[in-house]
């Protein structure tokens, strides 16, 4: 069946360094993916999606590559912030309309 | 942008009694709506999908006389958690789909506590 697997957490960086998070992703046909961040006691906000290979979804300095090659979505940022300390979620909707299936989600520790 | 609202935000209730949560839609109409669950550091678990005006769709494993769901208006779904007991203690998320934008977004969390 279709899955999601994210890189394991914590991640712990310092103010201003760059960011990477590991989502690949098992799916027939050709899903849509997204990134969620769930910010300390907060609902899920959508970060940033992807429709179709090769897209690149964006958002707040935050971008992902959809790579049906690779079947990966990794998360990347140039220079986090500690603002951006939060659980991040890379998802998958295998059909319009359809349920989200999430990875574990990735803790995000950022210390200035 | 598209907001999705839960009630209550959060609840304690004892033992045996039943908790009601509402998801609404507050500025798209939402044919479909999906409920899902978390537990502390854990991901999001799709317990059931909720289909205006038509029977909701249960995940296996997920007991739909327990966790009751209604989904009567397009921008509101209820789902009511029967007989609660500890173990359904637990955080419980919505969503509601804005179909436009083929794009769901989330309510904010109903923190369910069952003592």
């Amino acid at each position: 069946g279709n899955s999601v697997t994210q890189m394991e957490g914590p991640v712990t960086l310092s103010e201003e360094a760059f960011l990477t998070i590991n989502c690949t992703y098992t799916a027939t046909g050709y899903p849509s993916l997204f990134w969620y961040v769930q910010y300390p006691g907060e609902g899920l906000q959508l970060l940033l999606k992807a429709t179709k290979a090769d897209d690149k979804g964006s958002n707040k300095g935050f971008e992902a590559t959809y790579r049906k090659e690779t079947t990966s979505f990794h998360l990347e940022k140039g220079s986090v912030q500690v603002s951006d300390s939060a659980v991040y979620f890379c998802a998958l909707s295998d059909q319009a309309g359809t349920a989200l299936i999430f990875g574990k989600g990735t803790t995000l520790s950022v210390s200035s | 942008g598209a907001v999705v609202s839960q009630h209550p935000s959060r609840v304690i209730c004892k033992s045996g009694t039943s908790v009601k949560i509402e998801c609404r839609s507050l500025d798209f109409q939402a044919t479909t709506m999906f409920w899902y669950r978390q537990f502390p550091k854990q991901s999001l678990m799709l317990m059931a999908t909720s289909n205006e005006g038509s029977k909701a769709t249960y995940e296996q494993g997920v007991e739909k006389d327990k966790f009751l769901i209604n989904h009567a208006s397009l921008t509101l779904s209820t789902l009511t958690v029967t007989s609660a007991h500890p173990e359904d203690s637990s955080f419980y998320i919505c969503s509601a789909r804005d179909q436009g934008k083929n794009t769901q977004y989330f309510g904010p969390g109903t923190r369910l506590t069952v003592l």
